[in-house]
Parts: C-alpha cells; sequence; structure tokens
C-alpha cells in the first residue's frame, strides 16, 4: 500500500531558477514529514523536516509546505544549483505508529 | 564523529540461503532502523531497534530478523532467500529517541543479489 507516493519520477530545472518537487499522502494519520537528498552510492542524507502543526518551514534555500487538507507537501529549492542533482525522497511518519513510509522518488536534474 | 558503515557492499546469494549484513551506526546512537530499497522504489521499513530490543517492525515476515549490540553494531538477518529480496539494505541510526522525528543518518547500504 503506497501511502505516499511522487507522481513525478525525475524532474529537469535550469541552473537559478526553483525546482518544486510534490508529494502527496493518504493516510490522515501522518503527523510528521521529511525530504531526503541521495546522491548515488550514498545514503540518503536529511534535508528538512516538518510538522503537521505548521504549514512551512524553510531552511536557506529550501522550504517546505504541507497542504494537509490537500494530504499535499512540496518541497521548493531556490535558487537551484547544479549540486542540488539527487534523487529526492518525500517521508512521513506517524507519532504513535512506530513506522515511516517512503515515497519512490524524485530525480532532480539541474542544468547549468 | 564517523558516520554510519554498511558491510558488505555487495553481496550475492542464491534462493534459500541465509544473509547477515552488518550496520556499524555512529558513537553514542543507540537506535537503529533498516530499510529494504527495491530499484526504483524508496526505502520501506524493516523493523528498528533500541537499545538491543526491538521497537517496531514493518511489514516484513518472521525470516527478517535483526540484533543490535551494545558496542552501537548491528545486524539483519534474512533466512530462506527469496528472489523478491533482491534489493540495497540500508541502515540508519539516530541519536537519541524511537520517534522518527530524530534524524535518522544513514548508511551507504549494502546490494543484495538473490540467484
Amino acid at each position: 500500500d503506497q501511502q505516499v507516493k511522487q507522481n513525478s519520477p525525475s524532474l529537469s530545472v535550469q541552473e537559478g531558477r526553483i525546482s518544486i518537487l510534490n508529494c502527496d499522502y493518504t493516510n490522515s494519520m501522518f503527523d510528521y514529514f521529511l525530504w531526503y537528498k541521495k546522491y548515488p552510492a550514498e545514503g540518503p542524507t536529511f534535508l528538512i523536516s516538518i510538522s503537521s502543526i505548521k504549514d512551512k518551514n524553510e531552511d536557506g534555500r529550501f522550504t517546505v509546505f504541507l497542504n494537509k487538507s490537500a494530504k499535499h507537501l512540496s518541497l521548493h529549492i531556490v535558487p537551484s544549483q547544479p549540486g542540488d542533482s539527487a534523487v529526492y525522497f518525500c517521508a512521513a511518519s506517524a507519532r504513535n505508529n512506530n513506522d515511516m513510509r517512503f515515497g519512490a522518488g524524485t530525480r532532480l536534474t539541474v542544468k547549468p | 564523529e564517523t558516520g554510519v558503515t554498511q558491510s558488505p557492499t555487495h553481496l550475492i546469494k542464491t534462493r534459500g540461503q541465509q544473509v547477515t549484513l552488518r550496520c556499524s551506526s555512529q558513537s553514542g546512537h543507540n537506535t537503529v532502523s533498516w530499510y529494504q530499497q527495491a530499484l526504483g522504489q524508496g526505502p520501506q521499513f524493516i523493523f528498528q531497534y533500541y537499545r538491543e530490543e526491538e521497537n517496531g517492525r514493518g511489514n516484513f515476515p518472521p525470516r527478517f530478523s535483526g540484533l543490535q549490540f551494545p558496542n552501537y553494531s548491528s545486524e539483519l538477518n534474512v533466512n530462506a532467500l527469496e528472489l523478491d529480496d533482491s534489493a540495497l539494505y540500508l541502515c540508519a541510526s539516530s541519536p537519541t529517541g524511537t520517534s522518527f522525528t530524530d534524524t535518522q543518518y544513514f548508511g551507504p547500504g549494502t546490494r543484495l543479489t538473490v540467484l
């Protein structure tokens, strides 16, 4: 059962422009959401997170938006840099259920 | 501070065999989680250990088992290997609690191929 979905397998943007990566979830019990970035031959690295009590969290060039009514979150990267090229995973967890669900990932390519 | 390491990097087994994968967590990290990542998919949670006790489990059969040791190392054991067990296996450690709000630090993974 795919409770976390990333419907775009890939995204290509020009350096300096905005990258928007989307994620949808179905389980209304999820109350904590994370984005991980993965380079080839490395494990995922934590990027940014958001609790369900917020609708926005910002960290430098990275901003995550959460729309609970739509069960949708997005990651904005502004401005995009070639070093941002990686696979981005969205993940969700529920505080009272010791489990974490990942989406299938979106491969971002930032062209110089 | 050393990162999370996993061994071996790659492994080839045949159906029906047993395999042990190893993970060395960051020093001081009491929680370790294991994930299976099939090709083209996101990581799937297998189980989590906290202070050497299993603390949560995903939808995986009992032939997937684990151990965590006091020296911050852990093992994932898979018995009676099936072709579908071919995947990248990731371990992740976190410093304190067992909640997934605690940042997890992932190792590079072990690529298991079952023939």
